[in-house]
């Protein structure tokens, strides 16, 4: 079964740190991959998405990710963290096959320390 | 452009009650799907709707349904409430095809409380 894996359940960081939110995936075929971020109270806000080619994509607010297909890795990167990055991140996978559905990790939720 | 709403965003009913939840696509999206987040989890997929069918669902049962409207609105229903539905529903709208396709847009959610 489809699965995604985020390791942390909570990160803190100073502020000005770098920063990287690790997510791992199980499926089969090639992934349609995204982070989302959820502020509290707040739906979901998509930073960033890999569908193909270059394996490193940019997203808003500074946030990268890189695909690595041998680790089934996405992980979200930003080299420098402002204290309003605190907030909760979802890493999912695009399961287009079963209707556009999206299979979300746990979160990770980030904390900054100033 | 606008962007997906929800209504209500907070709600509380009682076991056994049912409850209905709306949700607005974005302007050009023509499919909607709905998710439900537990509390300390991320979001599960409930079901997708697209051209007024249920297209694609998710492990949940029956007494969730739901309705697409021919503005790509949509409702979700949920009959006989258990204490486990409380959670936050999730509603987001795409369209199927363009350089958006396959991308989903999340309204700010509705707070569903079952005491």
């Amino acid at each position: 079964a489809q699965s995604v894996t985020q390791p942390d359940i909570h990160i803190t960081v100073s502020e000005g740190a770098s920063l990287e939110l690790r997510c791992n995936y199980s499926y089969g075929a090639t992934p349609y991959l995204f982070w989302y971020v959820q502020s509290p109270g707040q739906g979901l806000q998509l930073l960033l998405k890999y569908f193909s080619g270059d394996t490193l994509v940019q997203g808003i607010k500074g946030f990268e990710a890189e695909f690595k297909r041998s680790q089934s890795s996405f992980n979200l990167r930003k080299p420098s963290v402002h204290w309003s990055d605190a907030a909760e991140y979802f890493c999912a996978v695009g399961l287009w096959e079963y209707g556009n559905k999206l299979v979300f990790g746990a979160g990770t939720i980030l904390r900054v320390k100033s | 452009e606008t962007g997906v709403t929800q209504s209500p965003t907070h709600l509380i009913k009682t076991r056994g009650q049912q409850v209905t939840l709306r949700c607005s696509s974005q302007s050009g999206h023509n499919t909607v799907s709905w998710y439900q987040q537990a509390l300390g989890q991320g979001p599960q997929f409930i079901f997708q709707y697209y051209r007024e069918e249920e297209n694609g669902r998710g492990n949940f049962p029956p007494r969730f349904s739901g309705l697409q409207f021919p503005n790509y609105s949509s409702e979700l229903n949920v009959n006989a409430l258990e204490l486990d539905d409380s959670a936050l529903y999730l509603c987001a709208s795409s369209s199927s095809g363009g350089p958006g396709a396959n991308v989903l847009t999340f309204g700010a959610g509705s707070r569903l409380t079952v005491l």
